[in-house]
């Protein structure tokens, strides 16, 4: 168990709708990340959060938004979903200063079936 | 942009062999994670590799980094059939600051058969 959190594990859709992931990191670490792991993409930096503010993007599509509260939970939203959303989302944490450089730990994730 | 290449995709090998997993990557970096992952399951930190010469081992696996030759190398030694699963690399960039980005490779999924 790393220690970071997601809910829910499982979440089945249709087509057009919106979803929200949550994310709670481990305690003390400030950052958190969100990646998805699909069959044909492999597993793909979507973006982080630094402590509140977005830190770093990567291929997120418009379509998807995500926000780090006070508390440092994380939530990723996905919008107007597509069949090739479906994916396993995963969710990262890591420690703030020279920590960070050991490891990103990773939540257990969420996977999500649009229909 | 960063390229991560892992290769084998797949192998298959007998318990009590040796074998190696390869992973380039294209651009320069100052850290190279190695990850495991279970079917269906989360992402296990197993090594992270800071500087060229690396070398870090546990157990039966052993990670290398050269960051000349921009290649990376987990060592299975003497595999056993716990090793079973699927191992990526993850590379990231150099000099982001607070920044960070792992673009990780497609993956290798062990297969240690009787």
């Amino acid at each position: 168990d790393s220690g970071v959190t997601q809910t829910p594990k499982h979440l089945i859709t249709a087509t057009g709708q919106r979803v929200t992931l949550r994310c709670s990191p481990r305690s003390g670490d400030l950052s958190v990340y969100w990646y998805q792991q699909s069959l044909d993409q492999g597993l793909q930096f979507l973006i982080q959060y630094y402590n509140g503010e977005e830190r770093a993007k990567g291929n997120i599509l418009e379509r998807f938004s995500a926000q780090q509260f006070p508390d440092l939970h994380s939530e990723l939203n996905l919008s107007s979903l597509e069949l090739g959303d479906s994916a396993l989302y995963f969710c990262a944490s890591s420690p703030p200063g020279l920590a960070a450089r050991e490891t990103q730990y990773f939540g257990p994730g969420t996977r999500l079936l649009v229909l | 942009e960063l390229k991560v290449e892992q290769n084998p995709l797949f192998l298959s090998m007998q318990e009590g062999k040796n074998y190696t997993i390869y992973c380039n990557y294209s651009t320069t970096s100052d850290r190279l994670y190695w990850y495991r992952q279970d079917p269906g399951k989360s992402l296990e930190s197993l090594f992270v590799l800071l500087s060229n010469g690396a070398v870090k081992q546990e157990g039966r696996l052993m990670a290398s980094l050269d960051t000349k030759a921009r290649l990376s190398t987990l060592h299975i030694t003497a595999a056993v059939h716990d090793l079973s699963a699927t191992y990526f690399c993850a590379v990231h960039p150099q000099n982001t600051g607070t920044a960070s980005k792992l673009t990780f490779g497609t993956g290798t999924r062990l297969q240690v058969t009787l």
